[in-house]
């Protein structure tokens, strides 16, 4: 059975840091591993998604590696801001159509 | 639309009551799946629609919950006789099957509170 572990659960960094985020999975049988953003009250928003035979991705100053031997993925973000406070969720898409999410950890980047 | 909708944003009902509550995925997306989040809690899948397959259940967590897809596009998931265990955001996604990598785009959510 698959689960999704994400590591840490909570985070509070000073504006400007650059910081990691950790996401392992048990079963490396896995479609695609996407990383999302929830801000409180609000919906998911999509920042990456790795396809499986991919290592990494790129949005701005986001990057996102896969590693599936291993079931780990990391989130980079760099040069943390005020605006990045929110909960980042990985999700692993398997066989079958079923995502399997990760609890989430909850970031503030203290102005 | 330019996104997944979901009515009502917020829902509050007696214990016992029945509640139904709409998915309106993006256009042409033909997979729809529903995710319940409980306070605290990190997201569960509910149920799972492509086309027109039969829809993979496996995550509703009780008969007491059910959800249809009329003409492939908008979803009503219902919960009957509502206990108070089910207070959570219901969260609905939706995907193309034609972009290959199963990316979901996430609605706002309908907040459930039972009281």
């Amino acid at each position: 059975k698959q689960e999704v572990t994400q590591i840490p659960a909570a985070l509070s960094v000073p504006e400007g840091e650059n910081l990691v985020l950790n996401c392992s999975f048990t079963d490396s049988a896995i479609y695609n591993l996407q990383w999302f953003r929830q801000d409180p009250g609000k919906g998911l928003t999509s920042l990456l998604l790795i396809q499986s035979s991919q290592r990494e991705q790129t949005s701005g100053r986001l990057n996102a590696s896969l590693d599936k031997s291993s079931g780990r993925s990391t989130l980079y973000i760099a040069a943390s801001q005020p605006g990045d406070s929110a909960t980042y969720l990985c999700a692993v898409y398997t066989g079958g159509f079923k995502t399997i999410f990760g609890a989430g950890t909850r970031l503030f980047v203290k102005a | 639309g330019a996104g997944v909708s979901q009515s009502p944003s917020n829902k509050v009902t007696e214990k016992g009551k029945d509640v139904e509550l709409r998915c309106d995925p993006i256009s042409g997306h033909t997979a729809l799946y529903w995710y319940r989040q409980s306070l605290g809690q990190g997201l569960e899948f509910l149920i799972y629609f492509q086309g027109n397959s039969a829809p993979d259940k496996s995550g509703l967590p009780s008969d007491r919950f059910s959800a249809e897809r009329t003409g492939g596009s908008v979803s009503t998931l219902t919960i009957q006789r509502t206990q108070q265990e089910d207070s959570a955001v219901y969260l609905c996604a939706s995907s193309s099957p034609w972009t290959g990598n199963y990316e979901q785009y996430f609605g706002p959510g309908t907040r459930l509170t039972v009281t």
